[in-house]
C-alpha cells in the first residue's frame, strides 16, 4: 500500500499565479479530503469527495479555490490567481468512511505565494 | 458547536519522563481519534476510542475516553525523543459526521 500520495511537496510561486496541487488517493477508499494546516488555525477541512462527487465544499474559502475529482485515483485542488494568505500546507487524505473512519494522509503540499 | 479542546499547547521535556495531554469537549462524542504528525509529514492514527470509560494501550502510550465521552487524555510513560510530534485529537460531529480537530499539543521530548 503506497499510502496517499500528493504533488508537488513544495510549491513557492508569485502573486496572481495559478497554482494546482494534485493527490492520488488509497485504492479502494471512497471518500478523499482536502485540508489546509496553518499555524494559527490548525487543520481546516476544504472540501470533501465521495465516490468522486463533491459533497461539501463549505470549507473553500473563495472563488479561487476549486477541486476536482475526475476519477477514483486523482484529485486536484487549483487556486486562481493565488494570494500570500493562502500560504499554508495543503493536505489530501483518504477514507472508506466519514466520522469515525480513520482518515489516512498524505505528506502535504508546502506551499508558498510571495 | 461542537468544539475540542486540547492542553496543554506546547510541552517540552526530557527523555524519561512522564506526561499526559489532554482533548476537552462540553459535547458528547460517539468516539475521538488521536493522530501524532510528525515534521513534514502528515497526520497517522494513533488509536479510536469508542466506549466511555474505554483504556488502550499503544506500548507507552495510554488512550482514555472520559465516561462521558467528553473528553480524552493520553499518557507517554518515559517519553523517548522519537515519541515527539503534533499530537492531535479528532472526533465527528452530530450533524454531519465529518471530524472537528483540536489545535493540538506540539510535544517535543529532549535526549
Amino acid at each position: 500500500d503506497a499510502g496517499v500520495i500528493q504533488s508537488p511537496r513544495h510549491e513557492v510561486t508569485e502573486m496572481g499565479q495559478e497554482v494546482t496541487l494534485r493527490c492520488k488517493p488509497i485504492s479502494g477508499h471512497d471518500y478523499l479530503f482536502w485540508y489546509r494546516q496553518t499555524m494559527m488555525r490548525g487543520l481546516e477541512l476544504l472540501i470533501y469527495f465521495n465516490n468522486n462527487v463533491p459533497i461539501d465544499d463549505s470549507g473553500m474559502p473563495e472563488d479561487r479555490f476549486s477541486a476536482k475529482m475526475p476519477n477514483a485515483s486523482f484529485s486536484t485542488l487549483k487556486i486562481q490567481p493565488s494570494e500570500p494568505r493562502d500560504s499554508a500546507v495543503y493536505f489530501c487524505a483518504s477514507s472508506t468512511g466519514t466520522g469515525g473512519s480513520p482518515l489516512h494522509f498524505g505528506n502535504g503540499t508546502r506551499l508558498t505565494v510571495t | 458547536t461542537q468544539l475540542l479542546e486540547q492542553s496543554p499547547q506546547f510541552l517540552s521535556i526530557q527523555e524519561g519522563e512522564n506526561l499526559t495531554v489532554y482533548c476537552n469537549s462540553s459535547s458528547v462524542f460517539s468516539s475521538l481519534q488521536w493522530y501524532r504528525q510528525e515534521p513534514g509529514e502528515g497526520p497517522v492514527l494513533l488509536v479510536t476510542v469508542v466506549t466511555g470509560g474505554e483504556v488502550k494501550k499503544l506500548k507507552r502510550l495510554t488512550f482514555q475516553f472520559g465516561d462521558a465521552r467528553k473528553d480524552s487524555s493520553l499518557h507517554i510513560t518515559a517519553a523517548q525523543p522519537g515519541d515527539t510530534g503534533l499530537y492531535l485529537c479528532a472526533g465527528p460531529m452530530d450533524s454531519n459526521y465529518q471530524l472537528i480537530w483540536g489545535a493540538g499539543t506540539k510535544l517535543i521530548i529532549k535526549p
